[in-house]
């Protein structure tokens, strides 16, 4: 079974600065997908980036990237030029390849951006 | 805001009774997934449906039943609540039941509460 661990209940971070969540992971799968959602106040869960593991290129997506080591099992997700939309929970999330297309989610890091 | 629609927003239920949660998937998705969202954790999967039919469950009890119909809309069905069931039930669609078509696009939620 895979596990996802995000280390930070909580983070804060001043408008315009830059932030990094972290995420580890643990599986014995050599192919699988990882991702980055946000959920603000709001509840619905949106999208910010994924990383397929065969994809040696971390993503980015506008202010949003991610650094993906493969090897550590590592795969935290950096916020530049943080806006104050960028408040929310942010949850990383696993998922197997050629197994349907459950998600394993970990507990979750809650961001604030202050003004 | 994505095309996942659920209802109702809110539903308040006494310990035993059973409660029918309704997820209407976006335009063009075969593919529904159901999470459970307990309070300050992430979303832990529940099953999925795939073309009408179970595709992958979690580690829930058989009390935990689903429905997807010809027009992919779906229902989540929990028989005999206990307090512990109290959560945000959130309901994914993606385009097709395999990781490659892995994106999913997630409702608001419905906020159980148990007494």
């Amino acid at each position: 079974a895979q596990t996802v661990t995000q280390s930070q209940p909580e983070m804060s971070v001043q408008e315009a600065e830059t932030v990094t969540l972290s995420c580890t992971y643990d599986t014995s799968e050599s192919n699988y997908y990882l991702f980055w959602y946000k959920q603000p106040p709001s509840r619905q869960m949106i999208l910010v980036i994924r990383q397929e593991a065969y994809k040696q290129q971390n993503a980015t997506e506008n202010r949003f990237s991610v650094n993906f080591q493969k090897a550590a099992k590592s795969f935290s997700l950096k916020i530049s030029d943080s806006q104050l939309g960028d408040t929310a929970m942010y949850f990383c999330a696993f998922m197997k390849d050629n197994a349907g297309n459950m998600l394993t989610f970990g507990g979750g890091t809650r961001l604030m951006v202050k003004p | 805001e994505t095309g996942v629609t659920q209802s109702p927003t809110h539903l308040i239920k006494t310990r035993g009774q059973q409660v029918t949660l309704r997820c209407s998937s976006q335009s063009g998705h075969n593919t529904v997934s159901w999470y459970q969202q307990a309070l300050g954790q992430g979303p832990q999967f529940i099953f999925q449906y795939y073309r009408e039919e179970e595709n992958g469950r979690g580690n829930f009890p058989p009390r935990f039943s689903g429905l997807q119909f010809p027009n992919y809309s779906s229902e989540l069905n929990v028989n005999a609540l206990e307090l512990d069931d109290s959560a945000l039930y959130l309901c994914a669609s993606s385009l097709g039941g395999r990781a490659r078509d892995y994106e999913q696009y997630f409702g608001p939620g419905t906020r159980l509460t148990v007494t």
